[in-house]
């Protein structure tokens, strides 16, 4: 059974840089066409895709948020690492993390979700 | 970047409707599109797949069609459990990009 789960503060204030670590099982990210994604959504609005990270430790990043995020993996702890600086009001959402596999790279199963509000 | 623009952005229908949505990418994107269902506070769940292939588990009364630019998530008969809202999602190439969802409510 495949599963991922996100964790990370539920609180950050403007400014500072928020860390999520999205922990999977069932699956290793070593095998060819595996990859992790992060989307998040806001309150209330669309679900928008944040970047993605494969075993060949390939990185690709949203073009309006690239400069602020970082995607790593931890390949032993089968777990994959998300920063992203800066952190704004606006960047209020429920963070998911979702695998990916090769072919028409369908993002299944997700995380349940993780709520990061940024407030001071 | 590649838009994916839904239409429409909501709608409202009765039980046994046959539903239709469709979404439009701003290129051609092959058959590389996937439809996905969210229900409040949940996760996104996959329905299709490459823009036609039902995920196993998903009722039968969900179909996909198109290629290129245009593509079509059909309901043939609603069902109360298939109130919720639905993204489309090209995965042709990154930065992957995501509709603006469509809602679909109870008449």
């Amino acid at each position: 059974q495949v599963t991922l789960r996100e964790s990370g503060p539920a609180l950050v204030k403007p400014t500072q840089t928020l860390t999520l670590t999205c922990t999977f099982s069932g699956f290793s990210l070593s095998t060819r066409g595996m990859c992790v994604n992060w989307i998040r959504q806001p309150p209330g609005k669309a679900l928008e895709w944040l970047a993605v990270i494969d075993g060949d430790d390939d990185k690709y990043y949203s073009t309006s948020l690239k400069t602020r995020l970082t995607i790593s993996k931890d390949t032993s702890k089968n777990q994959v690492v998300l920063t992203m600086t800066n952190m704004d009001p606006v960047d209020t959402a429920t963070y998911y993390c979702a695998r990916g596999s090769s072919g028409y790279v369908v993002f299944d199963p997700w995380g349940q979700g993780t709520l990061v509000t940024v407030s001071s | 970047d590649i838009q994916m623009t839904q239409s429409p952005s909501s709608l409202s229908s009765s039980i046994g409707n046959r539903v239709t949505i469709t979404c439009r990418a701003s290129q051609s994107i092959s058959s590389y599109l996937n439809w996905y269902q969210q229900k409040l506070g949940k996760a996104p769940k996959v329905l299709i797949f490459g823009a036609s292939t039902l995920q196993s588990g998903v009722p039968s009364r969900f179909s996909g069609s198109g290629s290129g630019t245009d593509f079509t998530l059909t309901i043939s008969s609603l069902q109360p459990e298939d109130f919720a809202t639905y993204y489309c999602q090209q995965s042709y190439s990154t930065p992957y990009t995501f509709g603006q969802g469509t809602k679909v409510e109870m008449k």
